[in-house]
């Protein structure tokens, strides 16, 4: 596609209920990168993708977060038992590779809310 | 862990002013970037830097690049309230977790 997508933009959830979310990246991109940002934060790293092995995963805040991705396309970011301190607008990025070329495009983010 | 920290965390101008903001980051770098976040929306890359680059200019942006003082502007001259907007400054050291973001100057641009 013409950018990166995420869905859904927005996501309410009661604690303890399991989510996920999904990115579609830019079509060629071999790079995914998820992160998450809290009200007022900056981005904290979660963990990136090259084609669908994810060489580096401690990023992920705990064993409750978990990613996947289906060759070079879409990814998903499970987060289970979801606690109120998952709240926070979770951002999906690629980019043509991990070289130190490339910028970034990065999607309009999923808004999680747990209540 | 953030290694940018950008500087001021927020800056207040009138539009048609020039509005400089800085990153200070820690280890050393492959290149560093910055990018725009408008509110409730993802981030746009508006310009990359090498490290053995010292000034780059793209249209209003001038990002300049001291690598011994592990420090980098980015100016933006004759300001618009469109530029209103989280600026963040990323670097990327070359290791497997890509770019370190750092918390961003949030800038507001006064018509």
């Amino acid at each position: 596609g013409a950018g990166v997508s995420q869905s859904p933009s927005n996501k309410v959830t009661e604690k303890g209920k399991d989510v996920e979310l999904r990115c579609d990246p830019i079509s060629g991109h071999t790079a995914l990168y998820w992160y998450r940002q809290r009200l007022g934060q900056g981005l904290e790293f979660l963990i990136y993708f090259q084609g669908n092995s994810a060489p580096d995963k401690s990023g992920l805040p705990s064993d409750r977060f978990s990613a996947e991705r289906t060759g070079e396309s879409v990814s998903t970011l499970t987060i289970q038992r979801t606690q109120q301190e998952d709240s926070a607008v979770y951002l999906c990025a690629s980019s043509q590779g991990t070289g130190s070329h490339y910028g970034y495009t990065f999607g309009s983010g999923t808004r999680l809310t747990v209540v | 862990s953030q290694q940018g920290e950008e500087d001021p965390q927020a800056l207040s101008i009138q539009e048609g002013e020039n509005a400089t903001m800085n990153c200070s980051y820690k280890t050393s770098i492959n290149n560093l970037q910055w990018y725009r976040q408008n509110s409730g929306r993802g981030l746009v890359h508006l310009i990359l830097i090498r490290s053995n680059e010292r000034e780059k200019h793209s249209g209003r942006l001038r990002v300049t690049l001291d690598t011994s003082k592990k420090s980098s502007s980015l100016l933006i001259t004759a300001s618009r309230a469109a530029d209103t907007a989280s600026y963040f400054c990323a670097t990327y050291g070359g290791g497997a977790d890509g770019l370190t973001f750092g918390k961003g100057t949030h800038l507001i641009i006064q018509p």
